[in-house]
């Protein structure tokens, strides 16, 4: 199964550590987004990019979270330094030429 | 900001009912929407995409769309325990191709 592949699966980290996520997207697509989800607010956009380029780089969350691109098929959403209210699932995915998501499995952060 | 709202919260169905979920945008430039639904511990998958006034029946799904005051429904009729998940409500703006996802509709179908 060719889909998007996100590692690690879970993650603990201590408060003021510096974490990095990974999203390997499906072959082809060119759109990768990264949300993080929680019971309350939901899926919050944190990054987009569109053929590598940043198009939305999240508002809010700028100052301590970063993802990059690093080529067509990997890329990375650093957070630093992760805080306790950081703790969410952390989802990426890709989009095909159809305009429908795929999203990886996720991975569950916890900061204590 | 580009808001979607979804309700209700939660729903609760008896097995072969049917389930109806709604959800609305407050930009006025959305021109697509998507419903994703997320079983316990897994991913958002697709299930249905509508652009154009109207409905849209796939088996036991339908998704009705009014662009005019910008609210789609999803309807699902013969419920099943299978159908208990997250259902999420996603729209886009052609312009800058950002989803927006609302908080979902959390469905719960016994048997």
């Amino acid at each position: 199964d060719a889909g998007v592949t996100q590692t690690p699966r879970h993650e603990v980290a201590e408060k003021g550590q510096t974490i990095i996520l990974k999203c390997e997207p499906v072959s082809g697509h060119n759109d990768l987004f990264w949300y993080r989800q929680t019971k309350i607010q939901g899926l919050e956009l944190l990054s987009y990019f569109r053929s590598k380029s940043l198009m939305e780089d999240g508002g809010a969350f700028k100052d301590r979270f970063k993802a990059e691109m690093l080529n067509s098929s990997f890329s990375t959403l650093k957070i630093q330094p992760t805080e306790p209210k950081d703790s969410a699932v952390y989802l990426c995915a890709s989009r095909d030429r159809n305009e429908r998501l795929f999203f990886g499995h996720g991975t569950k952060l916890s900061v204590l | 900001q580009q808001k979607v709202q979804q309700s209700p919260e939660s729903l609760i169905v008896p097995e072969g009912g049917m389930a109806s979920l709604n959800c609305t945008s407050s930009d006025r430039n959305v021109d697509y929407f998507w419903w994703y639904r997320q079983h316990s511990g897994k991913s958002p998958k697709m299930l249905m995409s509508i652009f154009s006034n109207g409905e849209k029946e796939e088996g036991r799904f339908t998704v009705h769309l009014n662009k005019a005051s910008l609210h789609t429904s999803l309807h699902i009729r013969d419920s099943q325990p299978s159908d208990s998940a997250l259902y999420l409500c996603a729209a886009t703006n052609t312009g800058n191709y950002k989803y927006v996802f609302g908080v979902g509709t959390r469905l719960k179908v016994i048997a």
